[in-house]
C-alpha cells in the first residue's frame, strides 16, 4: 500500500539555524498537507498543496510539492524555539474513500538556545 | 481546537473490557476520523465516517468498532481492550478535501 516517509527522524538545531524536513511517497500524490505538533499536544493543519511544483510561504515557513507529486519539503528559516515540535507530512489514504490520510512518521525538531 | 472535543481525556482500563471513547463537533463537518499514536508509528487511520450511519474502516481496524448516529457524534469502541490498544486517540474533523482539525486527544492505557 502507499506509503508516506519523512527524514530526518530527529533534527537538532541551534537557534537561528535552518532546519528542513523531506517527504517521500510511493505513489503520486493529489495533494499533501503538513501538520505541526506540540510536545503534548495535538496536531495542527498547516498548509495543503496541490499544484505540482507548487511553493507556499508562511512567515518563515516554505512548503515545496515536486514537480513529480512524490515528494515535498518544509524548509525553516532562522529557527525559534516556538518552532519546537514534530512536523508531519500527510498524503491522500489510498485504502479507501475519498478523504482519509496518510500520515508520514514525523520530524521532531529540536532546538538548542 | 474550538468546534471538536474527545472525551475522557484520560482513561485507566483492565484488560478485556469494552471502552467508548467519544467525539463532539460544532462544525457540522460530514468527515470525522479516529486516528491512534504510538511512538515509531506516527497518526494510524483506525476508521472514519462520511455521514450519518455511513463509516468505513482504515489501517488499523482489527479490534475497534465506530458508530455515528448524529452529524456531531463519532463513537469508537474498543470491543475488549487489550495492551496493545494503549496510545493516544485523535479525533479529526474535515470538510472534504481540506485540512484536519484535530482533537486534544484521549490517552487510553490498558492495564
Amino acid at each position: 500500500g502507499q506509503q508516506v516517509m519523512q527524514i530526518p527522524q530527529y533534527q537538532h538545531v541551534q537557534e537561528g539555524e535552518d532546519f528542513t524536513t523531506y517527504c517521500n511517497s510511493s505513489t503520486t500524490l493529489s495533494n499533501i498537507q503538513w501538520y505541526k505538533q506540540r510536545p503534548g499536544g495535538h496536531p495542527v493543519f498547516l498548509i495543503q498543496l496541490v499544484k505540482s511544483g507548487e511553493v507556499k510561504k508562511q512567515k518563515r515557513l516554505t512548503f515545496q510539492f515536486g514537480e513529480a507529486k512524490k515528494n515535498s519539503s518544509l524548509h525553516i528559516t532562522a529557527t525559534q524555539t516556538t518552532d519546537v515540535g514534530t512536523y508531519f507530512c500527510a498524503g491522500p489514504y489510498s485504502g479507501g474513500g475519498a478523504d482519509g490520510l496518510t500520515f508520514g512518521k514525523g520530524t521532531h525538531l529540536i532546538i538548542q538556545p | 481546537d474550538a468546534g471538536i472535543t474527545q472525551s475522557p481525556r484520560h482513561k485507566v482500563t483492565e484488560t478485556g473490557t469494552p471502552v467508548t471513547l467519544r467525539c463532539h463537533q460544532t462544525e457540522n463537518h460530514r468527515y470525522m476520523y479516529w486516528y491512534r499514536q504510538d511512538p515509531g508509528h506516527g497518526l494510524r487511520l483506525i476508521h472514519y465516517s462520511y455521514g450519518v450511519k455511513d463509516t468505513d474502516k482504515g489501517e488499523v481496524s482489527d479490534g475497534y468498532s465506530v458508530s455515528r448516529s448524529k452529524t456531531e457524534d463519532f463513537l469508537l469502541t474498543l470491543e475488549s481492550a487489550t495492551s496493545s490498544q494503549t496510545s493516544v486517540y485523535f479525533c479529526a474533523i474535515s470538510p472534504r478535501f481540506y485540512g484536519y482539525t484535530f482533537g486534544s486527544g484521549t490517552r487510553l492505557t490498558v492495564v
